[in-house]
């Protein structure tokens, strides 16, 4: 049931482009994106809420398809400040009063010189 | 800097002793929420809290852990009888529910190494 993220890994280039995905089993109401450096706690990039929509953050952006129980991350012209591993959290549609926020299984990135 | 704070943020302890770890969420959050992260693998939920309330704790914990978040502010994390699984980063996050876009900040981390 923990969403699954593709790429595992990636390596690139300064100023390359690259695209993470995070599918889920579940409908799902939100998905937020974090990323995290080697022995820090996860950084809140950007939610993105039910309806599609997609949002931006200087050069990192993402898009919500809820019809697919998808979203991705898209990091353009990226910078060494990039690298680390990106996670998903989604939160389903129905929740039945439990919680079911689940972290993704990640995406380790690498940006070099 | 989230605002988020937590204290140790490393702990060495020997297999069968008890620890105790502090979360201090950001002020105006009223949840709270405790996760614990192996190597490679993103953090895993043990427990959350709305103000003082504990509303749900994962099946995966066992009874030698127990939450606290007396006043509503800051929580404990404590873990009786340690076993050397429990190694572990253990993350705090705070976030201000019925907000539009509920976020989750993190703190730095415990990081919990049981010998």
């Amino acid at each position: 049931q923990q969403p699954v993220q593709s790429p595992q890994a990636v390596i690139l280039r300064e100023g390359e482009d690259a695209v993470i995905n995070c599918s889920s089993s579940k409908a799902l109401y939100s998905v937020h994106w974090y990323r995290q450096k080697h022995g820090e706690a996860p950084v809140f990039l950007m939610i993105l809420l039910k309806g599609g929509e997609q949002k931006g953050h200087e050069k990192i952006s993402a898009s919500f398809n809820e019809k697919k129980q998808q979203s991705s991350l898209y990091l353009t012209a990226s910078q060494l400040s990039y690298s680390g591993t990106y996670f998903c959290g989604t939160e389903p549609e129905m929740t039945s009063g439990t919680y079911k926020y689940i972290f993704g299984t990640g995406t380790r990135l690498k940006v070099l010189a | 800097d989230t605002g988020v704070s937590q204290d140790p943020r490393h702990k060495i302890t020997k297999r069968g002793q008890n620890v105790t770890f502090r979360c201090d969420p950001i002020s105006e959050h009223n949840r709270l929420y405790w996760y614990r992260q192996t190597l490679g693998q993103g953090p895993e939920f043990l427990t959350y809290f709305q103000n003082e309330a504990q509303l749900e704790k994962s099946r995966l914990l066992s009874d030698r852990f127990s939450a606290e978040r007396p006043k509503g502010s800051f929580s404990t994390l404590e873990i009786q009888r340690t076993e050397q699984g429990d190694s572990a980063m253990y993350l705090c996050a705070s976030s201000l529910a019925g907000s539009a876009q509920e976020t989750q900040y993190f703190g730095p981390g415990t990081r919990l190494l049981v010998l």
